[in-house]
Protein backbone atom coordinates (compact mmCIF):
# COMPACT_ATOMS: atom_id res chain seq x y z
CA UNK A 1 0.00 0.00 0.00
CA UNK A 2 1.30 3.20 -0.98
CA UNK A 3 2.22 6.10 2.38
CA UNK A 4 0.24 8.42 0.50
CA UNK A 5 -3.06 7.41 -1.86
CA UNK A 6 -5.06 10.32 -3.66
CA UNK A 7 -7.88 10.18 -6.22
CA UNK A 8 -6.60 9.40 -9.55
CA UNK A 9 -8.42 11.87 -11.34
CA UNK A 10 -8.33 13.64 -13.86
CA UNK A 11 -10.97 15.81 -12.50
CA UNK A 12 -12.58 17.75 -15.66
CA UNK A 13 -14.93 20.24 -13.78
CA UNK A 14 -16.76 23.29 -15.78
CA UNK A 15 -16.30 27.22 -14.39
CA UNK A 16 -18.11 28.13 -11.23
CA UNK A 17 -18.05 24.35 -10.30
CA UNK A 18 -16.88 22.71 -6.42
CA UNK A 19 -14.82 20.05 -6.32
CA UNK A 20 -13.34 18.25 -3.94
CA UNK A 21 -10.04 15.93 -3.53
CA UNK A 22 -9.69 13.31 -0.80
CA UNK A 23 -6.48 12.06 0.70
CA UNK A 24 -5.90 8.79 2.85
CA UNK A 25 -2.03 8.41 4.28
CA UNK A 26 -0.67 5.38 5.97
CA UNK A 27 1.59 6.32 8.79
CA UNK A 28 -0.44 7.44 11.32
CA UNK A 29 3.06 9.29 13.26
CA UNK A 30 2.28 11.56 10.15
CA UNK A 31 2.78 15.33 12.06
CA UNK A 32 2.10 18.09 9.51
CA UNK A 33 -0.31 17.76 6.19
CA UNK A 34 0.28 20.15 2.98
CA UNK A 35 -1.76 20.93 -0.21
CA UNK A 36 0.44 21.53 -3.00
CA UNK A 37 -0.19 22.66 -6.55
CA UNK A 38 1.51 21.82 -9.43
CA UNK A 39 1.34 23.50 -12.57
CA UNK A 40 2.56 21.41 -15.54
CA UNK A 41 6.69 21.75 -16.22
CA UNK A 42 6.83 23.48 -13.03
CA UNK A 43 7.45 23.05 -9.54
CA UNK A 44 5.56 21.84 -6.63
CA UNK A 45 4.49 25.12 -4.99
CA UNK A 46 2.43 25.10 -0.92
CA UNK A 47 -1.22 25.63 -1.16
CA UNK A 48 -2.07 25.49 1.72
CA UNK A 49 -1.29 23.45 5.35
CA UNK A 50 -3.96 21.54 6.79
CA UNK A 51 -4.39 22.16 10.37
CA UNK A 52 -6.62 19.65 12.79
CA UNK A 53 -9.37 21.90 13.36
CA UNK A 54 -9.65 22.55 9.55
CA UNK A 55 -8.72 26.08 7.69
CA UNK A 56 -10.19 27.60 4.55
CA UNK A 57 -8.42 30.14 2.29
CA UNK A 58 -10.73 31.95 0.29
CA UNK A 59 -12.42 29.34 -1.93
CA UNK A 60 -10.29 26.70 -0.33
CA UNK A 61 -10.92 24.66 2.40
CA UNK A 62 -8.73 21.71 3.88
CA UNK A 63 -9.71 19.54 6.31
CA UNK A 64 -7.91 17.20 8.57
CA UNK A 65 -9.45 13.63 10.52
CA UNK A 66 -6.64 12.12 12.19
CA UNK A 67 -8.38 9.30 13.25
CA UNK A 68 -9.29 8.69 9.83
CA UNK A 69 -6.32 9.27 8.23
CA UNK A 70 -8.17 11.12 5.78
CA UNK A 71 -7.07 15.00 4.46
CA UNK A 72 -9.39 16.81 2.02
CA UNK A 73 -9.48 19.77 -0.47
CA UNK A 74 -12.55 21.66 -1.11
CA UNK A 75 -12.41 24.32 -3.95
CA UNK A 76 -15.62 26.80 -4.80
CA UNK A 77 -16.50 28.34 -7.18
CA UNK A 78 -13.45 27.26 -9.63
CA UNK A 79 -11.82 29.31 -12.14
CA UNK A 80 -9.71 28.33 -14.67
CA UNK A 81 -6.80 29.13 -13.28
CA UNK A 82 -7.43 26.34 -10.82
CA UNK A 83 -5.96 23.77 -13.25
CA UNK A 84 -3.12 21.78 -11.65
CA UNK A 85 -2.08 18.96 -10.02
CA UNK A 86 -2.91 19.22 -6.76
CA UNK A 87 -0.67 17.26 -4.61
CA UNK A 88 -1.57 15.56 -0.72
CA UNK A 89 1.91 16.05 0.80
CA UNK A 90 2.48 14.17 4.71
CA UNK A 91 5.34 15.26 6.91
CA UNK A 92 6.16 12.74 9.61
CA UNK A 93 9.36 12.15 11.84
CA UNK A 94 9.83 16.14 12.75
CA UNK A 95 10.66 16.59 9.52
CA UNK A 96 12.57 14.12 8.27
CA UNK A 97 11.02 13.36 5.26
CA UNK A 98 8.00 15.16 2.97
CA UNK A 99 6.10 11.98 0.89
CA UNK A 100 4.26 13.39 -1.79
CA UNK A 101 0.85 11.81 -3.19
CA UNK A 102 0.75 10.34 -6.68
CA UNK A 103 -1.39 14.21 -7.02
CA UNK A 104 -5.13 14.63 -9.01
CA UNK A 105 -5.12 16.71 -12.37
CA UNK A 106 -7.90 19.33 -12.31
CA UNK A 107 -8.63 21.05 -15.70
CA UNK A 108 -11.55 23.51 -15.26
CA UNK A 109 -13.23 24.00 -18.52
CA UNK A 110 -15.10 27.62 -19.54
CA UNK B 1 14.72 37.28 -0.82
CA UNK B 2 15.65 34.20 -3.44
CA UNK B 3 14.04 30.98 -3.13
CA UNK B 4 15.50 27.68 -4.14
CA UNK B 5 17.36 27.59 -7.55
CA UNK B 6 18.71 24.84 -9.32
CA UNK B 7 21.05 24.23 -11.99
CA UNK B 8 20.82 23.57 -14.65
CA UNK B 9 17.32 23.58 -15.39
CA UNK B 10 17.59 20.84 -18.56
CA UNK B 11 20.48 18.53 -19.39
CA UNK B 12 21.03 16.04 -22.15
CA UNK B 13 23.39 13.45 -21.61
CA UNK B 14 24.04 10.12 -23.51
CA UNK B 15 23.99 6.68 -21.79
CA UNK B 16 27.11 6.54 -19.31
CA UNK B 17 28.02 9.98 -19.36
CA UNK B 18 28.11 11.85 -15.90
CA UNK B 19 26.02 14.50 -14.54
CA UNK B 20 25.90 16.93 -11.90
CA UNK B 21 22.95 18.92 -10.78
CA UNK B 22 22.86 21.86 -8.27
CA UNK B 23 21.05 22.87 -6.00
CA UNK B 24 20.86 26.13 -3.83
CA UNK B 25 18.79 26.31 -0.67
CA UNK B 26 17.06 29.30 0.77
CA UNK B 27 19.05 31.09 3.34
CA UNK B 28 18.80 29.73 6.45
CA UNK B 29 17.64 26.55 6.07
CA UNK B 30 19.43 23.64 7.55
CA UNK B 31 17.03 20.82 5.74
CA UNK B 32 17.54 20.26 1.91
CA UNK B 33 15.82 17.78 0.08
CA UNK B 34 16.23 15.93 -3.20
CA UNK B 35 12.96 14.62 -4.58
CA UNK B 36 12.58 12.82 -8.68
CA UNK B 37 9.83 12.46 -10.73
CA UNK B 38 9.80 10.15 -13.35
CA UNK B 39 7.61 9.96 -16.08
CA UNK B 40 4.08 8.85 -15.42
CA UNK B 41 5.40 8.40 -11.59
CA UNK B 42 4.90 10.19 -8.38
CA UNK B 43 7.75 12.69 -6.83
CA UNK B 44 10.03 10.32 -5.06
CA UNK B 45 12.10 11.35 -2.29
CA UNK B 46 15.97 10.48 -2.52
CA UNK B 47 17.34 12.14 0.17
CA UNK B 48 17.77 14.87 3.07
CA UNK B 49 20.23 16.84 4.46
CA UNK B 50 20.18 18.76 8.00
CA UNK B 51 23.43 20.91 7.56
CA UNK B 52 25.94 19.05 5.67
CA UNK B 53 24.92 15.69 7.25
CA UNK B 54 23.15 13.43 5.25
CA UNK B 55 20.05 12.62 7.49
CA UNK B 56 18.53 9.71 5.38
CA UNK B 57 19.07 8.73 1.90
CA UNK B 58 16.75 5.88 2.18
CA UNK B 59 15.49 6.67 -1.31
CA UNK B 60 18.77 6.99 -3.33
CA UNK B 61 17.88 4.54 -6.32
CA UNK B 62 21.71 3.13 -6.32
CA UNK B 63 25.16 3.52 -5.63
CA UNK B 64 25.63 5.64 -9.22
CA UNK B 65 24.10 8.36 -7.43
CA UNK B 66 26.15 10.90 -5.10
CA UNK B 67 24.95 13.53 -2.88
CA UNK B 68 26.94 16.40 -0.92
CA UNK B 69 26.35 19.42 0.50
CA UNK B 70 29.44 20.47 1.33
CA UNK B 71 29.99 23.12 4.30
CA UNK B 72 25.95 22.78 4.85
CA UNK B 73 25.07 25.14 1.97
CA UNK B 74 24.59 24.34 -2.05
CA UNK B 75 23.80 20.55 -2.41
CA UNK B 76 24.74 18.51 -5.84
CA UNK B 77 23.67 15.40 -7.16
CA UNK B 78 25.84 13.48 -9.55
CA UNK B 79 24.54 10.32 -11.12
CA UNK B 80 27.40 8.53 -12.52
CA UNK B 81 27.71 6.47 -15.58
CA UNK B 82 24.06 7.81 -16.39
CA UNK B 83 21.69 4.81 -17.09
CA UNK B 84 18.37 5.93 -19.32
CA UNK B 85 16.07 4.91 -16.13
CA UNK B 86 17.57 7.62 -14.47
CA UNK B 87 15.66 10.26 -16.50
CA UNK B 88 12.94 12.53 -15.05
CA UNK B 89 12.85 16.31 -13.12
CA UNK B 90 14.98 16.26 -10.14
CA UNK B 91 13.47 18.99 -7.68
CA UNK B 92 15.27 19.98 -4.99
CA UNK B 93 13.30 21.62 -1.13
CA UNK B 94 14.58 23.19 1.39
CA UNK B 95 12.65 23.93 4.63
CA UNK B 96 13.92 25.25 8.01
CA UNK B 97 15.25 23.75 10.81
CA UNK B 98 12.02 23.18 13.10
CA UNK B 99 11.04 21.01 10.28
CA UNK B 100 7.26 21.18 10.48
CA UNK B 101 6.52 23.65 8.20
CA UNK B 102 6.43 23.57 4.62
CA UNK B 103 9.17 22.71 2.38
CA UNK B 104 10.01 25.27 -0.56
CA UNK B 105 11.02 23.63 -3.88
CA UNK B 106 13.37 24.53 -6.80
CA UNK B 107 12.64 25.03 -10.16
CA UNK B 108 13.74 21.08 -10.88
CA UNK B 109 15.96 20.14 -13.18
CA UNK B 110 14.78 17.93 -16.59
CA UNK B 111 17.19 15.17 -17.11
CA UNK B 112 16.97 13.53 -19.94
CA UNK B 113 19.55 10.57 -20.30
CA UNK B 114 19.58 9.04 -24.57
Amino acid sequence: RKEVEQDPGPFNVPEGATVAFNCTYSNSASQSFFWYRQDCRKEPKLLMSVYSSGNEDGRFTAQLNRASQYISLLIRDSKLSDSATYLCVVNYNYGQNFVFGPGTRLSVLP
Amino acid sequence: EAGVTQFPSHSVIEKGQTVTLRCDPISGHDNLYWYRRVMGKEIKFLLHFVKESKQDESGMPNNRFLAERTGGTYSTLKVQPAELEDSGVYFCASSQETGLGEAFFGQGTRLTVV
